[in-house]
């Protein structure tokens, strides 16, 4: 069974609109995480939150937004939504996100493609 | 801000023969944390190696790599290709500036492909 669980596994959004990506995590952990991969920029960090505290944001745009309504949880929201956002987004996490060699455990993945 | 080279996008390799992909870095810190990670075709990346000592061989499952700190390098080798070999591989920093956020820093990515 995976143990983070991201839904929906593929989408597609119109330019402008908004979208909430869910994550879940079953593994315990304490810090979650977002990344990005596209074509352009495979894997880029992008938001990292510890015990439910942002604790770094590496997006210059206001339009990403995390949400942490529970410490295993951690959505993305993206608001007016651009062709440039298409992109893979991985969930991620680790066990407390504060240490240099932790592990990072990547979720399955959403697909979003903005038309 | 930290950087990750890794020299080849593309690597395609004949199964039985040895693979070596290159990684370096940059990072004002001196004592940085490197790790491999891959990710298989419609699979999301997975851990492969880390290592933070200088110097000494890191391996798990047939790859290895060693950190020498000297030539900010990770490389990453195996002596025989095979054929699930074939993925897309991550070098990966970390280091004490990102002690508090959990934060990597990946290169480009190489993809391995190994022919029969």
């Amino acid at each position: 069974d995976p143990k983070i669980i991201q839904k929906p596994k593929y989408l597609v959004a119109v330019t402008g609109s908004e979208k909430i990506l869910i994550c879940e995590q079953y593994l315990g952990h304490n810090a979650m995480y977002w990344y990005r991969q596209s074509a352009k920029k495979p894997l880029e960090f992008m938001f990292s939150y510890s015990y439910q505290k942002l604790m770094d944001n590496q997006t210059a745009s206001s339009r990403f937004q995390p949400q942490s309504s529970k410490k295993n949880h951690l959505d993305l929201q993206i608001t007016a939504l651009k062709p440039d956002d298409s992109a893979t987004y991985f969930c991620a996490s680790s066990q407390d996100g504060g240490a240099l060699a932790e592990t990072l455990y990547f979720g399955s993945g959403t697909r979003l493609t903005v038309l | 801000g930290d950087s990750v080279t890794q020299t080849e996008g593309l690597v395609t390799l004949t199964e039985g023969l040895p693979v070596m992909l290159n990684c370096t870095y940059q990072t004002i810190y001196s004592n940085p944390f490197l790790f491999w990670y891959v990710q298989h075709l419609n699979e999301s990346p997975r851990l492969l190696l880390k290592s933070f000592t200088d110097n000494k061989r890191t391996e798990h499952q047939g790859f290895h790599a060693t950190l020498h700190k000297s030539s900010s390098s990770f490389h990453l080798q195996k002596s025989s290709a095979q054929l699930s070999d074939s993925a897309l591989y991550y070098c990966a920093l970390s280091d004490r500036g990102n002690t508090n956020t959990g934060k990597l820093t990946f290169g480009d990515g190489t993809v391995l492909t190994v022919k029969p």
